[in-house]
């Protein structure tokens, strides 16, 4: 069966330091993967997705960048986080081929507090 | 672009009766109806889903129900449970696009009276 990871599950940081969020897939090849933040009570916002191995397409202008440097591996970014960068992230994958139905599966999510 | 409208934004109800979340979207290319809940701290997990060739989908005591003329569906909880609390979302995608980008509603957040 197929699982997602993401590490750490909370994070506590400092305005203007740099972001690592790591999220890797396990059961699955070639999957699509989704980056996507979660404001407090609110809903879901997708920043970024890929299709496969270095292909990043980016949803919304923001000082955070994705990378994906193998099959089942995306890592989300920053140089110096910003307050705004706060909340809860979320990494996703899809299976592609054929006969698939788009569903998205989430992993446990990543809390950022920038103070 | 695409919109995916999700009603009421919380919703209240007695242990044992029965809770309902509508969405309509806007895109008549979308094809895939998935719901997800929501449990605190925890990521969306996928419960129910249903395709644009079907009507009705049910599992358990949940049911999904789908309009395509009037682009709207449904959940439906019957015999609701505490651990039924939790913020659902519904969501609309075209299960052809290469990326599968999923449209989220809103979310609903759902408490159980005991």
């Amino acid at each position: 069966s197929q699982t997602i990871h993401q590490w750490p599950a909370t994070l506590v940081q400092p305005v203007g330091s740099p972001l690592s969020l790591e999220c890797t897939v396990e059961g699955t090849s070639n999957p699509n993967l989704y980056w996507y933040r979660q404001a407090a009570g609110r809903g879901l916002q997708l920043l970024f997705y890929s299709v496969g191995i270095g292909q990043i397409s980016s949803e919304v202008p923001q000082n955070l960048s994705a990378s994906r440097p193998q099959d089942r591996q995306f890592i989300l970014s920053s140089k110096k986080l910003l307050l705004s960068d706060s909340g809860f992230y979320l990494c996703a994958w899809s299976p592609t081929g054929t006969g698939t139905t788009g569903s998205q599966y989430f992993g446990p999510g990543t809390r950022l507090l920038v103070l | 672009g695409e919109n995916v409208e999700q009603h009421p934004s919380t919703l209240s109800v007695q242990e044992g009766d029965s809770a309902v979340i509508k969405c309509t979207y806007s895109d008549s290319a979308s094809n895939y109806f998935p719901w997800y809940k929501q449990e605190l701290g925890k990521g969306p997990q996928l419960i129910i889903d249903i395709r644009s060739n079907v009507g009705e989908k049910k599992d358990q005591r949940i049911a999904v129900t789908l309009n395509k003329t009037a682009k709207h569906f449904s959940l439906h909880i019957t015999e609701t449970q505490p651990e039924d609390s939790a913020v659902y979302f519904c969501a609309a995608t075209s299960a052809w696009s290469s990326a599968s980008k999923i449209i989220f509603g809103s979310g609903t957040r759902l408490s159980i009276r005991p």
